[in-house]
């Protein structure tokens, strides 16, 4: 069975950084590209980012471009989302997703907090 | 930065269809695609590159897209269809993604 699971959520001060995990089962994880969103509370669905398979084109919203940085290891079935300077806007609950599929997993929360 | 825009709630009787609507000027030469999402639960597709449904997703649910417009129709809505729904495109490059502001269907 194929799943995606986010680790590394939690609650972060302002201007500190975080770095997300997103590890891949049941799936040739090196064969597609995979996405980061998010959802703050109440709110709805914000795409941040792509990696393509091999892991040399990464595309970004322009709300994280610069601030965020998306990555893969294929040899650990697993992609990253590196978070620096981060703001309270950044509080969501962030998602990774092979994402024109209902292949997501179910999120991790981060909370941008003093 | 590109966008989509769709209406904030939709609202229809059961048994009757529901239509949503998703602007956005790339949409003649983009793919379009549909999620659902119910409270709590991560996003399910019902719809993709317009007009395709995945196999476990309800006949009921369907996709067209004509010009700037997709739209997302459920014929013959039931309770369970009651969720937050939002289409989803790139921008003319192909690279950056996004999403519509989703619209809340509401089934009474």
């Amino acid at each position: 069975q194929r799943r995606l699971v986010e680790s590394g959520g939690g609650v972060v001060q302002p201007g500190r950084s975080l770095r997300l995990s997103c590890a891949a089962s049941g799936v040739t994880f090196s064969s597609f590209g995979f996405h980061w969103v998010r959802q703050a509370p109440g709110k709805g669905l914000e795409w941040l980012a792509r990696i393509s398979s091999d892991g040399r084109n990464k595309t970004y919203a322009d709300s994280v471009k610069g601030r965020f940085t998306i990555s893969r290891d294929n040899s650990k079935n697993t992609m990253y989302l590196q978070m620096d300077s981060l703001r309270s806007e950044d509080t969501a609950l962030y998602y990774c997703a092979k994402l024109t599929t209902s292949f997501w997993g179910r999120g991790t929360p981060v909370t941008v907090s003093s | 930065s590109y966008a989509l825009t769709q209406p904030p709630s939709v609202s229809v009787s059961p048994g009757q269809t529901a239509r949503i609507t998703c602007s956005g000027d790339a949409l003649p030469k983009k793919w379009a695609y549909w999620f659902q999402q119910k409270s709590g639960q991560a996003p399910v597709l019902v719809i993709y590159e317009d007009n395709k449904r995945p196999s476990e997703i309800p006949e009921r649910f369907s996709g067209s897209s004509s010009g700037t417009t997709a739209t997302l129709t459920i014929s013959g809505a039931q309770v369970e269809d009651e969720a937050d729904y939002y289409c989803c495109s790139t921008d003319s490059s192909g690279y950056q993604y996004v999403f519509g502001d989703g619209t809340k269907v509401t089934v009474l």
